[in-house]
């Protein structure tokens, strides 16, 4: 059973860089065919995704957040992160990560992570 | 971007009552090669992450209870809970995985009336 967990700062100053990392366990975060999301909730909103990276290296971002967005992998930890730079009180949100299956979509999550950007 | 669109925002029932989810799509979301619908649904209970129920717009999860179905094709598709039980008060949303950036609705809360 593959089990992802989000871990970092908990609180960002605004204008600062927001740095998370999931690690995945249960399973190789560099098997074939597979992806890695990031998707963030404000509290009492809907779900917004943010990007992704393949097992391969390569990413895809959401074109709303691709300015400011990088996500990266470490295979020799089985861990992707993310970075989101220029934050602002609009990044507060529950952050998830989650494996992202081209035909079955989201199949695992994390139990997400609450970042306030606040000074 | 692709728009979903789900209605309606909530719905009050009475357990054991059917309960109807619709969500549109602002585009098709056949893939021509296979002829699927890439529409996913998700159950999110409070305080808890999003958890997939059906994907291919009607194609089940694993564990899912059968009383959890989906239909629809094109731009128009279905969530219905056949018999509400107490577990199943949650927010559902769909999601479209057909064309980057990934979508989700603004999601349907569903409550016992």
């Amino acid at each position: 059973q593959v089990q992802l967990q989000e871990s970092g700062p908990g609180l960002v100053k605004p204008s600062q860089t927001l740095s998370l990392t999931c690690t995945v366990s249960g399973g190789s975060i560099s098997g074939t065919g597979l992806y890695w999301s990031w998707i963030r909730q404000p509290v009492g909103k809907g779900l917004e995704w943010i990007g992704r990276i393949y097992s391969g290296g390569s990413t895809t971002y959401n074109p709303s957040l691709e300015s400011r967005v990088s996500i990266s992998l470490d295979t020799s930890k089985n861990q992707f992160s993310l970075r989101l730079t220029s934050v602002t009180a609009a990044d507060t949100a529950l952050y998830y990560c989650a494996r992202d299956m081209l035909e079955t979509a989201f199949d695992f999550w994390g139990l997400g992570t609450m970042v306030t950007v606040s000074s | 971007d692709i728009v979903m669109t789900q209605s309606p925002d909530s719905l009050a029932l009475s357990l054991g009552e059917r309960a109807t989810i619709n969500c549109k799509s602002s585009q098709s979301l056949i893939f021509n090669a296979n002829n699927r619908n890439y529409l996913t649904w998700y159950q999110q209970k409070a305080g808890q992450p999003p958890k997939l129920l059906i994907y291919w717009a009607s194609a089940r999860e694993s564990g899912v209870p059968d009383r959890f179905s989906g239909s629809g094709s094109g731009t128009d598709f279905t969530l219905t809970i056949s018999s509400l039980q107490a577990e199943d008060v949650a927010v559902y949303y769909c999601q479209q995985n057909h064309y980057t950036p990934w979508t989700f609705g603004q999601g349907t809360k569903v409550e016992i009336k």
